[in-house]
């Protein structure tokens, strides 16, 4: 079992519906991050949060919003997606080194798709 | 552009034999390395990492190489059982106080029983 935990684990929208993925974390991690992994392909950075503080966004369209309400969760909202846009989205955490020189400890993903 | 990527897409061992994956990377401000292995359905799990001032770093069954003279990066892991079957990826950060990891293509490992 991870210690990222990601929930929903499946997700099915269509493309006028507004969704919610959501992260939560318990090791005092405070950078936390999203990505996205279609099949067969290695996982793409979206967006990096550091003391819950957008950091990173790696030009992700913005129909995904990203959220950090505290050092424990992160949010990442969906509005009026495309069907290419079906992938895991996968949640991860690490600790907050001014800089990535610790793993990032990943979650199972959401698995979504949009129809 | 700069980028992470591997030799062997697939690689195929019998059970007990040891494996080796390969990792070619082309930055070299990179200075922090990272193995993860991901099994179908779940999100990669942490193997080993390996720091650019080390050239070698051992763990359980497992040994990350690394050689900054020709770019490259390889994972041992000795007597290969079927439960190590999964994709394997390496990952770099590309130094400085940025939090990217950037991540290879990835070897599909199957072992035969």
């Amino acid at each position: 079992d991870t210690e990222v935990t990601q929930t929903p684990k499946h997700l099915v929208m269509g493309m006028t519906n507004k969704k919610s993925l959501k992260c939560e974390q318990h090791m005092g991690h405070r950078a936390m991050y999203w990505y996205k992994q279609k099949a067969k392909k290695p996982p793409e950075l979206m967006f990096v949060y550091s003391y819950e503080k957008l950091s990173i966004n790696e030009s992700v369209p913005s129909r995904f919003s990203p959220e950090c309400p505290n050092s424990s969760l992160l949010n990442l909202h969906l509005h009026a997606l495309q069907p290419e846009d079906s992938a895991l989205y996968l949640c991860a955490s690490s600790q907050e080194g001014g800089g990535l020189n610790s793993p990032l400890h990943f979650g199972n993903g959401t698995r979504l798709t949009v129809t | 552009g700069e980028s992470v990527g591997l030799h062997l897409p697939t690689l195929s061992v019998q059970e007990g034999d040891n494996s080796i994956i390969n990792c070619a990377y082309s930055n070299s401000a990179s200075d922090y390395f990272i193995w993860y292995k991901q099994e179908s359905g779940k999100g990669p799990q942490f193997i080993i990492d390996i720091r650019s001032n080390m050239d070698k770093r051992q763990g359980q069954r497992v040994t990350v190489l690394l050689n900054k003279t020709v770019k490259h990066l390889s994972l041992q892991i000795a007597a290969t059982q079927p439960g190590d079957s999964a994709v394997y990826f390496c990952a770099e950060n590309s130094g400085g106080s940025n939090y990217k990891l950037t991540f290879g293509k990835g070897t599909l490992l199957t072992v035969n029983p």
